[in-house]
């Protein structure tokens, strides 16, 4: 079946660097993804919808220049998240849906990734 | 307050049937949804109701809607100890692109 896979599983890197992690739709092609962070214990909160070949949607309060969000295939969008501090830490998982589906089609999900910054 | 409710835990013995209650708050939900998450890992799609729907009954899963106090339930019947993990309810409030509104999960625990 369709699979959404995330790279990498987790990440630990030190405060400052940008880190860059990767939602690819393994068997189908995806127009539309989507991007999103879950804190221990908490909701997963949508931070932003990635469109192939233009602009990602960001929601309210999410810092597009600290989450550089690039759908540059239809099989692929990557979330980088640029100066990354501690309070960056976080789960990050990404959706997409095969855009051949249709409304209520399935929305898949990645492993997630674990984002550890020191 | 929170869109999308959910009790965060519930503990039940293995045989006995667990429900996971959510309530919601966007009367354009044209899907709702539940997930299901293990520890360390992403979220799988358990099953979804779609709004003009009361109830949806797959196998194990009973997914029971009422549009009008838009409060939506997971009966688990038969719980198992592999049943143990996280349940997001979810909803789309309309959207048909694939934005979802999670609830912040319920913590089942099922025990021998």
């Amino acid at each position: 079946g369709a699979v959404v896979s995330q790279h990498p599983s987790w990440v630990i890197c030190k405060s400052g660097t940008s880190v860059k992690i990767e939602c690819r739709s393994l068997d189908f092609q995806a127009t539309t993804m989507f991007w999103y962070r879950q804190f221990p214990k908490q909701s997963l909160m949508l931070m932003a919808t990635s469109n192939e070949g233009s602009k990602a949607t960001y929601e309210q309060g999410v810092e597009k220049d600290k989450f550089l969000i690039n759908h540059a295939s239809l099989t692929l969008s990557t979330l980088t998240v640029t100066s990354a501090h501690p309070e960056d830490s976080s789960f990050y998982i990404c959706s997409a849906r095969d855009g051949l589906a249709g409304v209520g089609g399935e929305l898949f999900f990645g492993e997630g990734s674990r984002l550890t910054v020191l | 307050g929170e869109d999308v409710e959910q009790s965060l835990f519930l503990s039940v013995r293995e045989g006995d049937s667990s429900v996971i209650n959510c309530t919601y708050t966007d009367s354009s939900s044209t899907y709702l949804y539940w997930y299901k998450q293990e520890p360390g890992a992403g979220l799988q799609l358990l099953t979804y109701i779609f709004s003009n729907m009361d109830m949806k009954q797959d196998q194990r899963l009973t997914v029971l809607l009422n549009k009008k106090d838009k409060h939506l339930s997971l009966r688990i019947a038969d719980t198992q100890t592999g049943d143990s993990a996280i349940y997001f309810c979810a909803d789309d409030r309309g959207s048909t692109l694939g934005r979802l509104y999670f609830g912040r999960g319920t913590q089942l625990t099922v025990w021998p």
